[in-house]
């Protein structure tokens, strides 16, 4: 069956650090990963996706397939980067059905 | 745009008791899902729909219906609800059609049953 993993429910690092958020994921077919990211009183809304080899707001993600893992990482963290952030896979094809992680939150110290 | 919006925001009900969560989206969309959220736990699918009088169940199905009368609008219902359907409602909306789209997500229903 297929899961998702984020083995961090809290990181926190200080301004200007590294950040390296995890996700691991179990999918027996072809994988199709998200990032999503809910700041404070705001909607859950889309990071980023592996398909687009996209950075947003400084973060990367790659998928190694190899690992099984999805990790987003971003060089220097910013305060504003303070948030929840939830791993996804889609599984379901074109109906883009979703299964999630059970999130990490990222706390960026001053 | 208003994008995806829920009623109510918040309810407490009776175990027991029926309601219905409404769900609307003004961005045309094809797609519509439902989601439940429990601490400690990532947000799980309990039905999806393609279109209009389209349904599909997604992971956690059991103890929901769903209507989707038109294509703004989504509705979830729970028949008779238990304490075991607390929990926070997520409606999102997507395109429609190709693997990979964003989702849309509305602001959430918090539902506790007592």
């Amino acid at each position: 069956a297929q899961r998702v993993t984020q083995p961090e429910k809290l990181l926190s690092v200080f301004k200007g650090a590294p950040v390296e958020l995890k996700c691991n994921y179990s999918y027996s077919g072809s994988p199709e990963l998200f990032w999503y990211v809910q700041y404070s009183r705001q909607r859950l809304q889309l990071l980023l996706r592996h398909i687009s080899r996209e950075s947003i707001k400084g973060f990367t993600a790659d998928l190694n397939k190899g690992e099984t893992s999805f990790h987003l990482k971003k060089p220097f963290a910013q305060e504003e980067d303070s948030a929840m952030y939830y791993c996804a896979l889609n599984y379901g094809g074109a109906t883009n059905k979703l299964i999630f992680g059970t999130g990490t939150l990222l706390a960026v110290q001053p | 745009n208003a994008g995806v919006t829920q009623t109510p925001k918040f309810q407490v009900l009776k175990t027991g008791q029926s309601m219905t969560l409404q769900c609307a989206q003004d961005m045309n969309h094809n797609s519509m899902y439902w989601y439940r959220q429990d601490p400690g736990m990532g947000l799980r699918l309990i039905y999806y729909s393609a279109s209009e009088g389209t349904t599909d169940k997604g992971e956690v199905p059991n103890g929901y219906n769903v209507s989707r009368l038109n294509k703004r609008e989504f509705s979830l219902r729970l028949e008779s609800a238990a304490p075991s359907q607390t929990s926070v409602y997520f409606c999102a909306s997507s395109e429609g059609g190709a693997r990979g789209e964003t989702q849309y997500f509305g602001p959430g229903t918090r539902l506790l049953v007592l």
